[in-house]
């Protein structure tokens, strides 16, 4: 299993242009969030997902999310703007009994927008 | 609210020296805490949750509930537990609110 997998690791990328951060894992796991990690704040929660075909926002604007299917939650950022600047993290977890409470992570992806 | 305050975002020990990580939460209900660590290079993962009451790596942590805290300790330090360390506590089915991290360094 490789697990959660982010992609792009890196990017840089212009205000006002739009970027799309990919998540999948191989778990089947119904759970799927996304968290921006900053130095100082820790990790805030973005979106979420308890399973395909649902989603909740934590953050009012500036990021969109699609669960289509139980294996993938990209996150979307519609108009980047600077303060987006950040480490997104994705994780995800099982449902049901399986549910431990452990979040399982992905490595990140490092996003800066000029 | 729901809040977890991790107070040092350094703490900096000596090999050998005992080492407490400080986390203390808000939260109405039953609160389920964790600690999360993340290793140079490596990803975010999970250290132990309280439910569990055991001890990974050499680190414990207990939840005080009266003094609502759940701090991480372990009695002599390591260089390879050099790393970023997150309290977390579970809201809701799904959600969880990080605190905002400890750096710790061990100094051979």
């Amino acid at each position: 299993n490789a697990g959660v997998t982010q992609t792009p690791k890196f990017h840089i990328l212009k205000t006002g242009q739009s970027m799309t951060l990919q998540c999948a894992q191989d778990m089947n796991h119904g759970y799927m969030s996304w968290y921006r990690q900053d130095p100082g704040m820790g990790l805030r929660l973005i979106y979420y997902s308890a399973a395909a075909g649902t989603t909740d926002k934590e953050v009012p604007n500036g990021y969109n999310v699609s669960r289509l299917n139980t294996e993938d939650f990209p996150l979307r950022l519609v108009s980047a703007a600077p303060s987006q600047t950040s480490v997104y993290l994705c994780a995800s977890s099982p449902r049901g009994p399986a549910n431990t409470g452990e979040l399982f992570f992905g490595e990140g992806s490092r996003l800066t927008v000029l | 609210a729901q809040r977890v305050t991790q107070p040092e975002k350094l703490l900096s020990v000596f090999k050998g020296a005992p080492v407490e990580l400080k986390c203390n939460y808000s939260y109405s209900g039953s609160p389920e805490l964790f600690w999360y660590v993340q290793y140079s290079r490596q990803r975010l993962q999970l250290l132990l949750r309280h439910i569990s009451r055991e001890s990974i790596k050499g680190f414990t942590a207990d939840l005080n509930k009266g003094e609502t805290s759940f701090h991480l300790k372990k009695p002599f330090a390591q260089e390879e537990d050099s790393a970023m360390y997150y309290c977390a506590i579970r809201s809701g089915t799904y959600k969880y609110i990080f605190g905002t991290g400890t750096r710790l360094k061990v100094l051979a």
